[in-house]
């Protein structure tokens, strides 16, 4: 079974632009979730869709956006690119809202 | 607001002796807990997790064992091994509120041959 895959693994934009990341769950898993890692902030929750519906949300701003498609399939998106957006995002995915999720490797995004 | 705590960040053991790698917790809501693998360059790897319902989770090598009454929770490596070297990180949850997870800062283990 394939796992948690993420496109694409780096990425590098200017600041004011936008970008968009893939995240494809493990199949048959119903839950995408998405993480973002920085070295002086850790791992933090961003947001969870599940059955294409936004079901939990962190503490960021508007600017950080997503979807799941009726595949599960999920994306995220991010406007107005900041400096500070520099980071590892992490999609990971579950079965059901309450069982183990399962990391992707990660897209890498740099913002210049 | 740092609800979940790694307090060492580095943890150095000698190969087949016993790791101990520590959490704390601030958020008595939480009743789920789970610690994860992270390599560079790739993302976490679930390990092993616990509901606040148990005391004690053991998978192989891999045993978390959790304090409720002190919010706190250890995983124990026994013998630790040196492809065990990685990042480990302690996440907390509320199990029915889903994967919103707090993860601590982690720590980062190193078991020397």
């Amino acid at each position: 079974k394939a796992g948690v895959t993420q496109t694409p693994r780096y990425l590098i934009k200017t600041r004011g632009q936008q970008v968009t990341l893939s995240c494809s769950p493990i199949s048959g898993h119903r839950s995408v979730s998405w993480y973002q890692q920085t070295p002086g902030q850790g791992l933090q929750f961003l947001f969870e869709y599940f059955s294409e519906t936004q079901r939990n949300k962190g503490n960021f701003p508007g600017r950080f956006s997503g979807r799941q498609f009726s595949n599960s399939r999920s994306e995220m998106n991010v406007s107005t690119l900041e400096l500070g957006d520099s980071a590892l995002y992490l999609c990971a995915s579950s079965l059901a809202q309450n069982t183990e999720a399962f990391f992707g490797q990660g897209t890498r995004l740099t913002v210049v | 607001d740092q609800q979940v705590k790694q307090n060492s960040p580095s943890l150095s053991v000698q190969e087949g002796r016993i790791s101990i790698l520590n959490c704390d917790y601030t958020n008595s809501m939480f009743d789920y807990f789970l610690w994860y693998k992270k390599y560079p360059a790739e993302g976490p790897t679930f390990l092993i997790s616990i509901s606040s319902i148990k005391d004690k989770n053991e998978d192989g090598r891999f045993t978390v064992f959790l304090n409720k009454s002190a919010k706190h929770l250890s995983l124990h490596i026994v013998p630790s091994q040196p492809g065990d070297s990685a990042v480990y990180f302690c996440a907390a949850k509320r199990l029915y509120n889903n994967n919103d997870m707090r993860f601590g800062a982690g720590t980062r283990l190193t078991v020397k041959p």
